[in-house]
């Protein structure tokens, strides 16, 4: 298993540029997140999905889309860069959405993305 | 909201000593789970230790034990035995218990950079 793959690793950007930043996982895991990680400020929730063609929005949500077309992937677009979204992204996976109960999530190597 | 605070951003141990980093949270819920969580210079993350507040016992995992005060929502990280592979950044999170649609989201706190010292 690959487990959760995430790619570009790094991507730099000019303002107002769009770009999609791919995350799929091969572990049949039904909930998919992404996170971005700023200095001070932790990780913070951006969409998340409890299964295919299901997503809601996370705490910092604007200024991004996802859709959850099939259960291995979620892509994350940026429809117009802006220099607050420089921040690492990451993607990660679980195996429960919604049905409790622990299940680990698991974490991609992470995006570094800078908008200039 | 759940929301989680770590108030030391920067540690340092001494190798083969023991260092401890604090971590509270406020919550309103009774049931969640508790982490603490490992970013190498890799960024890579790594679950280190887990806690499911029902569970009066603290969680031990080799070198690493947490103290899990409910009442006082306090959840704090010992590692013994300092090792220079410990250095990282070291993240508290939250996690409900409760069956919702979002009942698998993360909330973290700022992090602590730990810095082992030979």
């Amino acid at each position: 298993n690959a487990g959760v793959t995430q790619t570009p690793k790094f991507q730099v950007l000019k303002t107002g540029q769009s770009m999609t930043l791919q995350c799929a996982q091969d572990m049949n895991h039904e909930y998919m997140s992404w996170y971005r990680q700023d200095p001070g400020m932790g990780l913070r929730l951006i969409h998340y999905s409890v299964g295919a063609g299901i997503t809601d929005q996370g705490e910092v949500p604007n200024g991004y889309n996802v859709s959850r077309s099939t259960t291995e992937d979620f892509p994350l677009r940026l429809l117009s860069a802006a220099p607050s979204q420089t921040s690492v992204y990451f993607c990660a996976s679980s195996g429960a959405g919604t049905s409790g109960g622990h299940y680990e999530q698991y974490f991609g190597p992470g995006t570094r993305l800078t908008v200039t | 909201a759940q929301t989680v605070t770590q108030s030391q951003p920067e540690m340092s141990v001494q190798e083969a000593e023991t260092v401890t980093l604090s971590c509270t949270y406020d919550t309103s819920e009774s049931d969640y789970y508790l982490f603490w969580y490992k970013q190498p210079p890799s960024r890579q993350m790594i679950l280190v230790i887990r806690q499911e507040a029902y569970k009066q016992q603290n969680a031990t995992e080799n070198r690493f034990s947490v103290n899990f005060q409910k009442a006082a929502k306090s959840f704090s990280l010992k590692i013994s035995d300092s090792q220079l592979g410990d250095a990282a950044m070291y993240f508290c999170a939250y996690r409900s218990a409760v069956q919702t649609r979002d009942g698998n989201k993360l909330v973290f706190g700022a992090g602590t950079i730990l810095r082992v010292k030979s």
